[in-house]
């Protein structure tokens, strides 16, 4: 069974500091897909980035960069010089896909990082 | 593009009532997925549809059902509302396996 667990409910920082959300799956399968979104106060979720299990080159936009490191089943993401307009739940997701019966999509959500950044 | 509309946006309901949630996904996007949210629990993932058929199931009790058109436009439903059900109700449409989600709004459902 596939698993995402974000250990950290709430962080919060000052403006300006960097931060550091972690995100840690569990899948069986070799090919999957890892995502993050952000969830703003307004409630609705924005896409920020998506891996495949082949794929684990880091990826920079921006202030965001994100870490996949299949060795230890991690998928961090740093935001760097925060700013308040950052302050929103992240969730980290998993995606295995099952090929029996024409396909389908399992899409597994972490309980997500609240990050509060303080002016 | 226009994105995921979801409507109504908000819903209030008396237990035992049912409901119905509409989904209109991004234009050439054939996955539908729902999910529940609730501050207890986090997203949890309801089911998704692709070309009118329902590929997978979360474990929800059988009062909550789904359905997808040819124009890939979704319904929800949920029947013998429970105090419980209040929640967000997120549709999300993509391309298909392994492609990123699209979430709409969401309609935030209250049973009293």
């Amino acid at each position: 069974a596939q698993k995402v667990t974000q250990a950290q409910t709430e962080i919060s920082v000052v403006e300006k500091e960097d931060v550091t959300l972690d995100c840690v799956y569990e899948t069986r399968d070799t090919t999957y897909y890892l995502f993050w979104y952000k969830q703003p106060p307004s409630g609705e979720l924005v896409f920020l980035i998506r891996r495949n299990s082949f794929d684990e080159q880091n990826e920079i936009s921006g202030r965001y960069s994100w870490n996949f490191q299949k060795s230890t089943s991690s998928f961090n993401f740093t935001i760097t010089a925060s700013q308040v307009v950052d302050s929103a739940v992240y969730f980290c997701a998993l995606s295995e896909a099952g090929f029996g019966s024409g396909g389908y999509q399992k899409v597994t959500f972490g309980t997500g990082t609240k990050l509060q950044v303080i002016p | 593009k226009a994105g995921v509309t979801q409507t109504p946006r908000y819903l209030i309901k008396t237990r035992g009532q049912q409901v119905t949630l509409s989904c209109s996904p991004i234009s050439g996007h054939r996955s539908v997925s729902w999910y529940q949210q609730t501050p207890g629990q986090g997203l949890q993932f309801l089911f998704e549809y692709f070309s009118e058929t329902q590929r997978n199931k979360g474990n929800f009790p059988g009062r909550f059902s789904g359905r997808q058109f040819s124009n890939s436009r979704s319904e929800m439903n949920v029947s013998t509302l429970e105090l419980g059900d209040s929640a967000l109700y997120l549709c999300a449409s993509s391309l298909g396996v392994g492609n990123e989600q699209f979430f709409g709004p969401g309609t935030r459902l209250t049973v009293l």
